[in-house]
């Protein structure tokens, strides 16, 4: 059974970094399939963050993109997230996601989200 | 720019059945989507993938009242027997090359 465990702090202070891992059980970070991360802010749906292939290719949300970076530690079997310049705009539930593999004309990509984690709650506040 | 659209909230009885409708944006109706159900104070869980001529696939344990249909641009999720632990939050996601896509999700109350 494939299981997602985000990690981090849950407050962080204004302009700083919001840093959190997602630990991967049940397969492996270097299978064929994505890893994105994605948020909720109070009373809000669903945001995409990026997502990343064990390779390192990664794509990110383009509102996002210049604060963002998602990596891979493929000797611990997890991912991380860090977001600079946060604001309380960026106060939200965080959570991993496992994405499918979709192939297209040779072309492969991040697909439907199979798996999720629990999620883990964010503070921006001083 | 891919998108797509849900109805913001959507209720049905006990017992019954109901509809909950995802569209896609022009230009991109014959994508798949996924479904995922998020209930109240939890994380969401992946429903199914839903294919652009109705054939779907489920996620482990996803019992059978869940099912996924599909017209032009429209992509649907049919709850049947209405239980009380439905009454959440439904979302449908899809992808293409460059990003992924969250529709603004279904709340939907069970009367």
């Amino acid at each position: 059974q494939v299981q997602l465990q985000e990690s981090g702090p849950g407050l962080v202070k204004p302009s700083g970094t919001l840093s959190l891992t997602c630990a991967v059980s049940g397969d492996s970070i270097s299978s064929s399939n994505w890893w994105n991360w994605v948020r909720q802010s109070p009373g809000r749906g669903l945001e995409w963050i990026g997502e990343m292939y064990h390779s390192g290719s990664t794509k990110y949300n383009p509102s996002l993109k210049s604060r963002v970076t998602i990596s891979v530690d493929e000797s611990k079997n997890q991912f991380s997230l860090k977001m600079s310049s946060v604001t309380a705009a960026d106060t939200a539930v965080y959570y991993c996601a496992r994405g499918r593999r979709v192939c297209e004309i040779g072309y492969c990509y991040g697909g439907p989200m199979d798996v999720w984690g629990k999620g883990t709650t964010v503070t921006v506040s001083s | 720019q891919l998108v797509l659209t849900q109805s913001p909230s959507a209720s049905a009885s006990l017992g019954a059945s109901v509809k909950l409708t995802c569209t896609l944006n022009s230009g991109h109706t014959t994508y798949a989507i996924a479904w995922h159900q998020q209930q109240p104070e939890k994380g969401p869980r992946f429903l199914m993938r839903l294919n652009r001529d109705g054939s779907h696939t489920k996620g482990d344990g996803i019992p059978d009242r869940f099912s996924g249909s599909s017209s032009g641009a429209e992509r649907y999720l049919t709850i049947s027997g209405l239980q009380s632990d439905d009454e959440a939050d439904y979302y449908c996601q899809t992808w293409d090359s460059d990003t992924q896509v969250f529709g603004g999700g279904t709340k939907l109350t069970v009367l």
